[in-house]
């Protein structure tokens, strides 16, 4: 079945570090490729999304790229900064489904420090 | 623009007593889901509903498990009787439609003693 693998966590970067969180998936078809952010003491956000190959999804900083020959979807930041501290979660929907189901992976954290 | 509500925010209860959790999806939503999501792992969907019929429930344990979403709004997520290993975090989220943006409440913790 589909499923999504990220990198374990937790990953410690200082202060303006270039961030990069791996993201693989296994699916049939073309799904919908997704990273939401779980900030503490708050609940799931969509950070990102790209719906088709090669698209680059992108907010506050972030970016991914839909790779489809590699079959991933990582997640970069050229500058962390203390406030992007949370768990991100890589998610996919399976578009041939049709119905939106998310599966996500485990979630990496990210710890930045001053 | 109000989010998605869920209460009790925390539930404590002993193993074989049942639970009930409430979910109030943004105005306007036809798609709403529940989501199970254990300790260190990612969200794993329970059962979805659109408006107040269900889409997929083939991840929902029905032996002890059920939930409903009466005149397509409100839903409530029960578990009767509840086990140790159903402790979680249980979190609804709802989108315009099925291939819309979801958006999630804060999530119920649920700890089975």
């Amino acid at each position: 079945g589909d499923s999504v693998t990220q990198m374990e966590g937790p990953v410690t970067l200082s202060e303006e570090a270039f961030l990069t969180i791996n993201c693989t998936y296994t699916a049939t078809g073309y799904p919908s490729l997704f990273w939401y952010v779980q900030y503490p003491g708050e609940g799931l956000q969509l950070l990102l999304k790209a719906t088709k190959a090669d698209d680059k999804g992108s907010n506050k900083g972030f970016e991914a790229t839909y790779r489809k020959e590699t079959t991933s979807f990582h997640l970069e930041k050229g500058s962390v900064q203390v406030s992007d501290s949370a768990v991100y979660f890589c998610a996919l929907a399976h578009g041939s489904s049709n119905t939106g189901k998310l599966i996500f992976g485990q979630g990496t954290t990210l710890q930045v420090k001053p | 623009e109000a989010g998605v509500a869920q209460s009790p925010r925390y539930k404590i209860i002993e193993k074989r007593q049942s639970v009930a959790f409430w979910c109030n999806p943004i105005s306007g939503h036809a798609t709403l889901y529940w989501y199970q999501q254990i300790l260190g792992q990612g969200p794993k969907l329970l059962i979805q509903f659109q408006n107040n019929g269900v889409v997929d429930d083939s991840q929902l344990p029905k032996d002890r498990f059920s939930a409903e979403r009466l005149k397509g709004v409100d839903s409530t997520l029960k578990i009767q009787p509840a086990k140790l290993e159903d402790s979680a975090v249980y979190l609804c989220a709802s989108s315009l439609g099925r291939e819309e943006t979801q958006y999630f409440g804060p999530g119920t913790r649920l700890l089975v003693l």
